[in-house]
């Protein structure tokens, strides 16, 4: 079964370091998103994007957050310079449609771990 | 604004038992998306069901249940004769309609149900 496979599994950086955490869609999918889980909370939204453009971010997507979709494969979110309160489990996902045709939800990724120390 | 509700926390059962996980929505849209998630211990998330807001026909599928009741605004999740496997956090999302074909709705998700299950 197609899957998103996010890179790394887990990525230890330093405060005020710039990161890019990367992601592989499902080929045939048009709709990419980032969602982040700090450690024992729920899931947030942070940015949905389609046709090379934001769609809806949330809140905590500030000018500290970006994503890109440099070639036709890859999904990226950087992290301009990180903070300890970025630290976090960084879950993407994409799907097919914007969600009123689909019969499956968003798929996720296996996520990206990201401690800022 | 759209929110979840999962009011329990944390659940514990013995395995073979039945078990309920609740959740509780609010959106003001007609048509609207919810699901439910497992996050085993290993973090990643697992996609169980989607439900469209226009269907409230109960789904079963193997061991899980779900109860739509729209009148109520809850989608409540049935596991039963819970399996040790099945200790996770669950999650409960919704994701109102898109407003066109070309944007993407997020899912807002409740805080989660930690389930234990004891052998």
């Amino acid at each position: 079964e197609p899957e998103v496979t996010q890179t790394p599994s887990h990525q230890v950086t330093q405060m005020g370091q710039e990161v890019i955490l990367r992601c592989v869609p499902i080929s045939n999918h048009l709709y990419f998103y980032w969602y982040r889980q700090i450690l024992g909370q729920k899931v947030e939204f942070l940015v949905s994007f389609y046709n090379n453009e934001i769609s809806e971010k949330s809140e905590i997507f500030d000018d500290q957050f970006s994503v890109e979709r440099p070639d036709g494969s890859n999904f990226t979110l950087k992290i301009r310079s990180t903070k300890l309160e970025d630290s976090a489990m960084y879950f993407c996902a994409s799907s097919a449609t914007g969600g009123l045709y689909e019969t499956k939800s968003a798929f996720f990724g296996q996520g990206t771990r990201l401690t800022v120390v | 604004a759209q929110k979840v509700t999962q009011a329990q926390t944390e659940i514990s059962v013995v395995e073979k038992e039945d078990v309920t996980l609740d959740c509780v929505y609010e959106t003001r849209d007609t048509t609207y998306y919810l699901f439910w998630y497992k996050q085993p211990p290993s973090g990643e998330l697992v996609f169980l069901i989607r439900r469209n807001s226009f269907d409230e026909q109960n789904e079963i599928s193997g061991r899980y249940s779900w109860n739509f009741q729209k009148s109520t605004s809850s989608f409540n999740f049935t596991i039963t004769a819970s399996q040790v496997v099945d200790s996770a956090v669950y999650f409960c999302a919704l994701s109102e309609s898109p407003i066109s074909s070309g944007s993407a709705r997020q899912l807002t998700f409740g805080s989660g149900t930690q389930l234990t299950v004891l052998p």
